[in-house]
């Protein structure tokens, strides 16, 4: 059983602050790794995918990391915004026979107050 | 981006009736769709694999004659919960990926199902 895990499952930020947060996953057989964020009543918005040990990806203010070797992911967001309140999620494929198949964490819930 | 649709975006049924869920890759074609439930405060679950022209591939646990899957063209996949009971009662969300892995999944919106 593939286990993808996030933490803090919710996290407050001022505004302005930056702030991260971990997904972790069995490092064995890795294949891939999607960021997701998730407004209320919306479709999840994909954010990076990752494959390779040492991957770091940036959009706007928000980047991710990548650590295969140990089984992580960060997920860093600078200078939040309201607008990132959201519910961020990871999802890991194990494997390329695994394909789009992904597992994912129970999410981390961001609330940014003004 | 690519753009998945779903439909309803929520339904109430009476337990034993069946429910049908649609998804749609509007912008896309995807030979493969993947459908997902969420209990709540849970991660999303994957259920099954929808494969177009085939039949679909479940998940350990999931039953084949419960939810039952239809992928008829590179452009849509349905969900059928069948004779649903409350315990079925759960969000639906569907996926298609773009071109090959590891490529992005798009998502649908989902379907919150409640049955009474």
């Amino acid at each position: 059983i593939l286990n993808v895990e996030q933490s803090p499952q919710s996290l407050h930020v001022q505004e302005g602050d930056s702030t991260n947060f971990t997904c972790s996953f069995p490092s064995s057989n890795f294949y891939a790794l999607h960021w997701y964020r998730w407004e209320t009543a919306k479709s999840p918005e994909a954010l990076f995918v990752m494959t390779l040990n040492g991957d770091e990806k940036k959009k706007g203010r928000i980047s991710a990391t990548l650590n295969t070797k140990e089984g992580y992911s960060y997920l860093y967001i600078k200078g939040s915004q309201p607008e990132d309140s959201a519910t961020y999620l990871c999802g890991c494929s194990l494997g390329k026979a695994a394909g789009n198949k992904l597992t994912f964490g129970g999410g981390t819930r961001v609330l940014v107050k003004p | 981006g690519a753009v998945v649709s779903q439909h309803p975006s929520w339904v109430i049924c009476k337990s034993g009736t069946s429910v049908k869920i649609e998804c749609r890759s509007l912008d896309f074609q995807a030979t493969t769709m993947f459908w997902y439930r969420q209990f709540p405060k849970q991660s999303l679950m994957l259920m099954a694999t929808s494969n177009e022209g085939s039949k679909a591939t479940y998940e350990q646990g999931v039953e084949k004659d419960k939810f039952l899957i239809n992928h008829a063209s590179l452009t849509l996949s349905t969900l059928t919960v069948t004779s649903a009971h409350p315990e079925d009662s759960s969000f639906y969300i569907c996926s298609a990926p773009l071109r090959v892995p590891p490529e992005t999944q798009y998502f649908g919106p989902g379907t919150r199902l409640l049955v009474l």
